[in-house]
C-alpha cells in the first residue's frame, strides 16, 4: 500500500467553486510534489516543495495554488478552474530531491 | 527527440510468458532509474528502482540498466493477468527535482 495518502479520491466542482486537495506522508520525506495526469499520458510535474519551500513551479496557472503547512502535509488549492483542468492529480514524495519518488493514489478532479 | 523513449504498445501476451519492457534515454546524467506500474484509475506504484548500472531482482521482476547503451529494461517472469497495467519507466538526475517519464507501455496478460 502507498504511504502517500490523498483526499478526496474524487471531486466534482463548478468553475466558480473553491476547493482543496490534500496530501499526507509519514515517511519523513523532505521533498513533496504535485503532478497532473491526463488519460493515456505520463504524469506532468506541477510543483515541487523541498524542505517545505516551493522550489519549482512549472508555469502552472495561478488558479492552482500549492501550500506546504509542514513537512508531512501538502495542499493544492483550486479556484476558478476550467473544464480542461479535469484530470488525475497526484501527490508524491521522496526522501530528498533527485531520489526515488513515491506516488499517492491520486484525486480524480472533474470540473463542470 | 524525447529524453526518454518508450514504446506505448499495446503489448498483449499469454499468461505465463516472459515480458520484456524497455526504455532508451539520451541524457547520460540520469542516475536513478525507476519502473512504475499503474492500474486503471490509480496512481503509479513504484515497482523497482535502480541506482546507476546493473541488475536488480525482486520476485518475478528484474530491472536492468545498461548505462553504456542508455537502455533500461524490466522483465516479468511467469506473467499473470494481475500484471495487466500500464508500465512507466522514469529516471532522474541525483539532486535534481524533475522526474522524466517515458510514455508508458500498456500491457495485457491474457489468461
Amino acid at each position: 500500500d502507498t504511504e502517500v495518502t490523498q483526499t478526496p479520491k474524487h471531486l466534482v466542482m463548478g468553475m466558480t467553486n473553491k476547493k482543496s486537495l490534500k496530501c499526507e506522508q509519514h515517511m519523513g520525506h523532505r521533498a513533496m510534489y504535485w503532478y497532473k495526469q491526463k488519460a493515456k499520458k505520463p504524469p506532468e510535474l506541477m510543483f515541487v516543495y523541498s524542505y517545505e519551500k516551493l522550489s519549482i513551479n512549472e508555469s502552472v496557472p495561478s488558479r492552482f495554488s500549492p501550500e506546504c503547512p509542514n513537512s508531512s502535509l501538502l495542499n493544492l488549492h483550486l479556484h476558478a478552474l476550467q473544464p480542461e483542468d479535469s484530470a488525475l492529480y497526484l501527490c508524491a514524495s521522496s526522501p530528498t530531491s533527485g531520489n526515488t519518488i513515491y506516488f499517492g493514489e491520486g484525486s480524480w478532479l472533474t470540473v463542470v | 527527440q524525447k529524453e526518454v523513449e518508450q514504446d506505448p504498445g499495446p503489448l498483449s501476451v499469454p499468461e505465463g510468458a516472459i515480458v520484456s519492457l524497455n526504455c532508451t534515454y539520451s541524457n547520460s546524467a540520469f542516475q536513478y532509474f525507476m519502473w512504475y506500474r499503474q492500474y486503471s484509475r490509480k496512481g503509479p506504484e513504484l515497482l523497482m528502482y535502480t541506482y546507476s548500472s546493473g541488475n536488480k531482482e525482486d520476485g518475478r521482476f528484474t530491472a536492468q540498466v545498461d548505462k553504456s547503451s542508455k537502455y533500461i529494461s524490466l522483465f516479468i517472469r511467469d506473467s499473470q493477468p494481475s500484471d495487466s497495467a500500464t508500465y512507466l519507466c522514469a529516471m532522474i538526475i541525483q539532486g535534481a527535482q524533475k522526474l522524466v517519464f517515458g510514455q508508458g507501455t500498456r500491457l495485457t496478460i491474457n489468461p
